[in-house]
């Protein structure tokens, strides 16, 4: 199975802050990588998929980059309603995995 | 719009069978994959497998000795089923559909709201 780790598993930042969260896989996926926001009780959503491409719907402060084993996504000037639990998942193949989460909290 | 819907028991007895369905509006079922993700109180998500409209399923290995999935075309609807449950089954269990985009990337990109299972005595 292909390990996804992903850093920091907690961040707390302030509205209006440019935050990063890293997802490294344990080999290349190539761009075969997708990113959800959780909010609490809530269903995951598709945030960022292959690799880069912003879902529809979602604000363009979001962003996605990297491939192979590295990816990152950034939010860009933090909003109170992103606070929420990020994840990565690969799709390059099955079993499908899913990184441990980075809880996003709004100081 | 394209909405999913779980439905199933809320607590299943430990050894027993988990039975649930995904019922989808809005989209066909046919030509398609369709997942199922659960996610244990606290932690993160898992991915338990999918199935196509002919009935074709991949399963995470973890599970596959114990899972069935199978879909109703005519009913618009899929279903997977559990046995030999334990507590470590405890979990909200999300269908999800699956869409394979222009860049060939799978994504999982609309979800139900979740079932919440309890396998307790």
């Amino acid at each position: 199975d292909i390990q996804l780790t992903q850093s920091p598993s907690f961040l707390s930042a302030s509205v209006g802050d440019r935050v990063t969260i890293t997802c490294r896989a344990s080999q290349s996926v190539r761009n075969y990588l997708n990113w959800y926001q959780q909010k609490p009780g809530k269903a995951p959503q598709v945030v960022i998929f292959a690799g880069t491409n912003l879902q529809g719907g979602v604000p363009s402060r979001f962003s996605g980059s990297g491939s192979g084993t590295e990816f990152t996504l950034t939010i860009d000037s933090l909003q109170p309603e992103d606070s929420a639990t990020y994840y990565c998942q690969q799709s390059f193949n099955t079993p499908r995995t899913f990184g441990g989460g980075t809880k996003v909290e709004i100081k | 719009q394209v909405q999913l819907q779980e439905s199933g028991p809320g607590l299943v007895k430990p050894s027993e069978t988990l039975s649930l369905t995904c019922s989808v509006s809005g989209d066909s079922i046919r030509s398609q994959f369709w997942s199922w993700i659960r996610q244990p109180p606290g932690q993160g998500l898992e991915w338990i497998g999918h199935i196509y409209s002919s009935g074709t399923t991949n399963y995470n290995p973890s599970l596959k000795s114990r899972l069935t999935m199978s879909i109703d075309t005519s009913k618009n609807h899929f279903s997977l089923q559990l046995g030999s449950l334990t507590a470590a089954d405890t979990a909200v269990y999300y269908c999800a559909r699956v869409n394979i985009t222009s860049f060939g990337v799978v994504v999982m990109d609309v979800w139900g709201q979740g079932a919440t299972v309890t396998v307790s005595s």
